[in-house]
């Protein structure tokens, strides 16, 4: 079974700082998907990452993958309070998608 | 833009009913999935379904659970026999290709269902 570990879980930042999440898991994957859920939401795509080395950015936040490493990773650039929310990694493979546990961000003035 | 639609939003049943949840897939994909999410924890998958059959499905999806696409466009979930752990966030969603040539999967807004 596909397991995945997400850390940290739980993040506080100051506006203006980055800060990395990191998601491993355990078996080769066809992908990765990053999602945002605000509370009480459903979750929002954030990026697929495809193929070993990928790096896909948008806004603030960038994400990237190792497949030989099984690591992925969200790097977040000059934190703003927009992007507090929880963010999820999900590998994804022959139709079978696990999520990681999720990190909890709270960007603070 | 195209999304995902469920129904209800939040659904309330005795434990030991049967509840079925719904779920109106994007169009054009071919590929579905029910996921939950017990409060504040992380999303679970439960099953995915490919051309009318199931493709993949986890530990949580036990014989209490079953899924079904009974016309063009609706698929369901079904739980027969509802109990307390069963109360979660209920999350649908299809995958397909987009533009650029990516594969995506877009969840619906989730059925809250509430076991008493």
């Amino acid at each position: 079974e596909l397991k995945v570990e997400q850390n940290p879980l739980f993040l506080s930042m100051q506006e203006g700082k980055n800060y990395t999440i990191y998601c491993n898991y355990s078996t080769t994957s066809d992908r990765l998907y990053w999602y945002r859920q605000d509370p009480g939401k459903s979750l929002e795509s954030l990026f697929v990452l495809l193929s070993n080395g990928a790096v896909k950015q948008e806004g603030r936040l960038m994400a990237s993958l190792d497949t030989k490493a099984r690591l992925s990773t969200l790097h977040i650039t000059a934190a703003v309070h927009d992007l507090s929310a929880t963010y999820f990694c999900a590998p994804y493979n022959n139709n079978d998608m696990r999520f990681g546990a999720g990190t909890r961000l709270t960007v603070k003035p | 833009e195209p999304e995902v639609t469920q129904t209800p939003s939040h659904q309330v049943t005795q434990m030991g009913q049967e509840v079925i949840l719904r779920c109106v897939p994007i169009s054009n994909h071919l590929y579905f999935y029910w996921y939950r999410q017990i409060l504040g924890q992380k999303v679970e998958f439960l099953v995915s379904f490919y051309n009318n059959e199931i493709s993949e499905k986890s530990e949580i999806f036990d014989d209490q659970f079953s899924v079904e696409r009974p016309d063009g466009s609706n698929f369901t979930l079904k739980i027969r026999s509802t109990k307390l752990e069963d109360s979660a966030m209920y999350f649908c969603a299809s995958s397909g290709w987009v533009a650029g040539g990516l594969w995506e999967q877009f969840f619906g807004p989730g059925t809250r269902l509430t076991v008493l």
